[in-house]
């Protein structure tokens, strides 16, 4: 069974920093794109940044690139979100979630329960 | 930047049909976006729908499909179930970026 388990979420203040884990199972994980998305409370999904399987590649959205970092550990079959300079509007759930990317088809099946990250002074 | 739009909201009767669309402003939508569709209930992390435009996972019920419809994504919920209520999202890749769709709120009534 594929399991995705989030991590790490809390309270914050502005401008700090946090690190979240997945810890993914059920699966051959180094052969995986993952992906973290995010949902403000009330509010839509927001993709934020992926990584592929053996982690020579990596992307970020605008509104987390130089402050977000992405990584995974393909021995302890886990992705992070190393997050900085924290914003107010960083706060919402941040889902970890998995993505197969083959030759004609992008394939997003799996997502994590969330971890909830609470930005605020 | 990119923005995917979907209609706010849409309400149908249970047994009808309705159809969800998912319009990029990068222009007509086409199978090289990849469209996903996912379904979230209140306090639930969403669960995917369909992949790469039609395609269905194992566990998406019959009723649900996907197609490209005038220039967009789009999702048709046939025969819809009371448990079909939810807000539903689609998922567009372009440029090496992903971007959401800004939601459906679809009610069973």
């Amino acid at each position: 069974e594929v399991q995705l388990v989030e991590s790490g979420g809390g309270l914050v203040q502005p401008g700090g920093s946090q690190r979240l884990s997945c810890a993914a199972s059920g699966f051959t994980f180094s052969n995986y794109w993952m992906h973290w998305v995010r949902q403000a409370p009330g509010k839509g999904l927001v993709w934020l940044s992926r990584i592929i399987g053996d982690g020579s590649f990596l992307s970020y959205a605008d509104s987390v690139k130089g402050r977000f970092t992405i990584s995974r550990d393909n021995t302890k079959n886990t992705v992070d979100l190393q997050m900085n300079s924290l914003r107010v509007e960083d706060t919402g759930v941040y889902y970890c979630v998995r993505v197969t990317v083959g030759s004609s088809s992008v394939e997003v099946d799996y997502w994590g329960q969330g971890t909830l990250v609470t930005v605020s002074s | 930047q990119t923005v995917v739009t979907q209609e706010p909201s849409l309400t149908v009767s249970p047994g009808g049909t309705v159809t969800l669309t998912c319009a990029s402003s990068t222009g007509a939508v086409t199978s090289g976006y990849y469209p996903n569709w996912f379904q979230q209930k209140p306090g639930q992390a969403p669960r995917a729908l369909i992949f790469s435009t039609t395609n269905k996972h194992s566990w998406t019920p019959a009723r649900f499909s996907g197609s490209l419809l005038g220039g967009k994504a789009a999702l048709t919920l046939s025969g819809v179930q009371p448990e079909d209520e939810a807000e539903y999202y689609c998922l567009l890749y372009y440029d090496n970026s992903y971007f959401f769709g800004t939601g459906t709120k679809v009610t069973v009534l």
